[in-house]
């Protein structure tokens, strides 16, 4: 059973502060990492993708990977209540099908 | 463009009836996906269409009923639902393989009666 693990919160982070939200997999073999952000009621956005190990960057998003350890994590600097959703974790192996972890409720509070 | 397009937003159906829901992308993927969700829980896989043919079924009842017309176009055709499908259900698009990112259609909120 291939699986992905997420904490499921909620984390709760005050506005202007670092939010990390973390992600463990069992499948060895996978290939690509994403992260999607859920509004309550919407469907997930994608918000950052990544593939090697170490961190990639976007804004104020930076996804971490470690292979070795099954382990990516999302760090958002200066949180906003607007960031306030349910953070999804999906690993991809080298089919089509992605796995995605429970999900991590975040509040951004003001 | 990442858009993918889905309708109707909103369907209620009896148990009785037939209706489809409708998945568009325009951004040359190859690869679309039907996916349920129920509230608090992360996308359920149901069907993965790959060049157009039924790559995975995830043991879908047959009361859902893939089609891929063609590259672009995804439908699902339901029959006889019960109350335990409604959920939020989800069309996306991807190039096939693992390195490819997945982008999500708005969703079609199915609530069956």
């Amino acid at each position: 059973q291939k699986e992905v693990e997420q904490n499921s919160g909620p984390l709760s982070v005050p506005e202007g502060a670092i939010a990390s939200l973390n992600c463990t997999y069992s499948d060895r073999g996978s290939q690509s990492f994403f992260w999607y952000r859920q509004y309550s009621g919407k469907s997930p956005e994608l918000i950052m993708s990544i593939y090697s190990n170490g961190d990639k960057e976007d804004g104020r998003f930076t996804a971490q990977l470690n292979k070795a350890s099954q382990y990516v994590s999302l760090l958002i600097r200066d949180s906003q209540p607007s960031d306030s959703a349910t953070y999804l974790c999906a690993v991809k192996n080298a089919g089509n099908m992605l796995t995605f972890g429970g999900g991590t409720r975040l509040m951004v509070k003001p | 463009d990442t858009e993918v397009t889905q309708t109707p937003k909103h369907l209620v159906m009896g148990m009785t009836n037939k209706k489809s829901l409708k998945c568009e992308q325009h951004m040359g993927h190859r690869a679309m996906y039907w996916y349920k969700q129920k509230a608090k829980k992360p996308p359920e896989l149901m069907f993965v269409y790959s060049y157009e043919k039924l790559s995975i079924n995830e043991s879908v009842p047959s009361r859902f009923s893939p089609e891929c017309p063609n590259s672009s176009l995804l439908n699902l055709h339901l029959h006889a639902l019960q109350p335990e499908d409604s959920a939020l259900y989800l069309c996306a698009s991807s190039q096939p393989g693992g390195l490819y990112e997945q982008y999500f259609g708005p969703g079609t909120r199915l609530t069956v009666t």
